[in-house]
């Protein structure tokens, strides 16, 4: 299976700033997730975007699909130091019915206070 | 609700040993759970799907016979790290898969082995 990618690999931002992460992916797919994993934890579920979705927003997280682009994009706005960590889109490969993810390859966010 | 638990949380093993992981859906059935891998600073890569009842369908390179994987019940499938060896220390992430909410997956906490 192949990885998607995502950019930056890293970013550093101050408190209160926006945060954004892009995620391209190759295939096409049934839905797209963004999910936050704190160093050496368990993953957390950001987001599900739909591949009939545009757009979707929960609290402070905004996320973007393009389909079309086959990339996805999530913003963090007001970030806080508590919202470093690494962020990893996930897609899921429709085809075969498995429904299996393929991660991106995640980008380390610090927010510095 | 959707709670996988892994069991352990942490390992550390010698050489030459062999390894079970625990995953169980805690409050669903899960027709079907997958095992990634993770090494540090790198993101998560699918090692292994897993049905309820049948074999386990590996990811290209990773070795059937080496990570042992058994899904006997809809709420727990294990993956067995046979003779394991320091190149094996990784985490090991485990999810469930709920059918009915867009094939969403739910993920384990993570195990953490380390092979002396």
């Amino acid at each position: 299976s192949q990885q998607g990618e995502e950019d930056p690999q890293a970013l550093s931002i101050q408190e209160g700033e926006n945060a954004t992460m892009n995620c391209s992916y190759k295939t096409s797919i049934n839905n797209l997730q963004w999910y936050r994993q704190n160093s050496g934890r368990g993953l957390v579920h950001l987001i599900l975007i739909r591949s009939n979705e545009r757009e979707k927003h929960s609290g402070r997280l905004r996320v973007t699909l393009d389909t079309s682009k086959k990339s996805s994009s999530l913003l963090i706005t007001a970030s806080r130091a508590a919202d470093t960590a690494s962020y990893f889109c996930a897609t899921d490969e429709g085809t075969s019915g498995t429904y299996k993810y393929i991660f991106g390859t995640g980008t380390r966010l610090k927010v510095l206070a | 609700g959707a709670v996988v638990s892994q069991h352990p949380s942490w390992v550390i093993c010698k050489s030459g040993t062999s390894v079970k992981i625990e995953c169980r859906s805690l409050d669903f059935q899960a027709t079907t759970m997958f095992w990634y891998r993770q090494f540090p600073k790198q993101s998560l890569m699918l090692m292994a799907t897993s049905n309820e009842g049948s074999k386990a369908t590996y990811e290209q390179g990773v070795e059937k016979d080496k990570f042992l994987i058994n899904h006997a019940s809809l709420t727990l499938s294990t993956l067995t790290v046979t003779s394991a060896h320091p190149e094996d220390s990784s985490f090991y992430i485990c999810s469930a898969k709920q059918g009915r909410f867009y094939n969403e997956q739910f993920f384990g906490p993570g195990t953490r082995l380390t092979v002396l």
